[in-house]
């Protein structure tokens, strides 16, 4: 079935360092790809999103892109803020409407 | 734009206890969505309701938990008995339905907490 694997944390970096967490999936057609952000005491909120192969899903500075070569998905930012502390999640949809399929999910800590 | 809303926000309960939660999503939102969010796991999929039909339950423990959709807007999920495994967070989600790209609005969640 579909699934989604992503790197372990905690993961912590200084204010302004590059940040990557890496996401690979398992599917059987071309799902749609997805990383969801959880800062502390909220709910789950749509970081980006990528619908096809090749495709690019940016927001707040992140970015994704959707490979489908090496069945990948990996998040990443350029510069992260002490603001960016929260747990990340990568899932992946088959179709539009189907249910999320989540991986475990990734802390983030920034230290200033 | 209301957004998803879920209640209540925390429950402690005894084993073989029951307990409901309840979730009002996003108006116009055909798809709900039901999910266990085990403390240091990704969220899993319990059921989906599309308008107030079931349209997946498979991951849903049938013996102890049930949810439903009346009249294709709010939902309750109930489990009855719990057990000390139910300890999670239940995330309640819309969505537009087949016609949108995946994007899911979730609740602040209900955590329970069972002893």
């Amino acid at each position: 079935g579909n699934s989604v694997t992503q790197m372990e944390g905690p993961v912590t970096l200084s204010e302004e360092a590059f940040l990557t967490i890496n996401c690979t999936y398992t599917a059987t057609g071309y799902p749609s790809l997805f990383w969801y952000v959880q800062y502390p005491g909220e709910g789950l909120q749509l970081l980006l999103k990528a619908t096809k192969a090749d495709d690019k899903g940016s927001n707040k500075g992140f970015e994704a892109t959707y490979r489908k070569e090496t069945t990948s998905f990996h998040l990443e930012k350029g510069s992260v803020q002490v603001s960016d502390s929260a747990v990340y999640f990568c899932a992946l949809s088959e179709n539009s409407g189907y249910a999320l399929n989540f991986g475990k999910g990734t802390s983030l800590l920034v230290t200033p | 734009e209301a957004g998803v809303a879920q209640s209540p926000r925390y429950k402690i309960i005894e084993k073989r206890q029951s307990v409901a939660f309840w979730c009002n999503p996003i108006s116009g939102h055909a798809t709900l969505y039901w999910y266990q969010q085990i403390l240091g796991q990704g969220p899993k999929l319990l059921i989906q309701f599309q308008n107030n039909g079931v349209v997946d339950d498979s991951q849903l423990p049938k013996d102890r938990f049930s949810a439903e959709r009346l009249k294709g807007v709010d939902s309750t999920l109930k489990i009855q008995p719990a057990k000390l495994e139910d300890s999670a967070v239940y995330l309640c989600a819309s969505g537009r339905g087949r016609t949108n790209t995946g994007e899911l609005f979730f609740g602040e969640g209900s955590r329970l907490t069972v002893l």
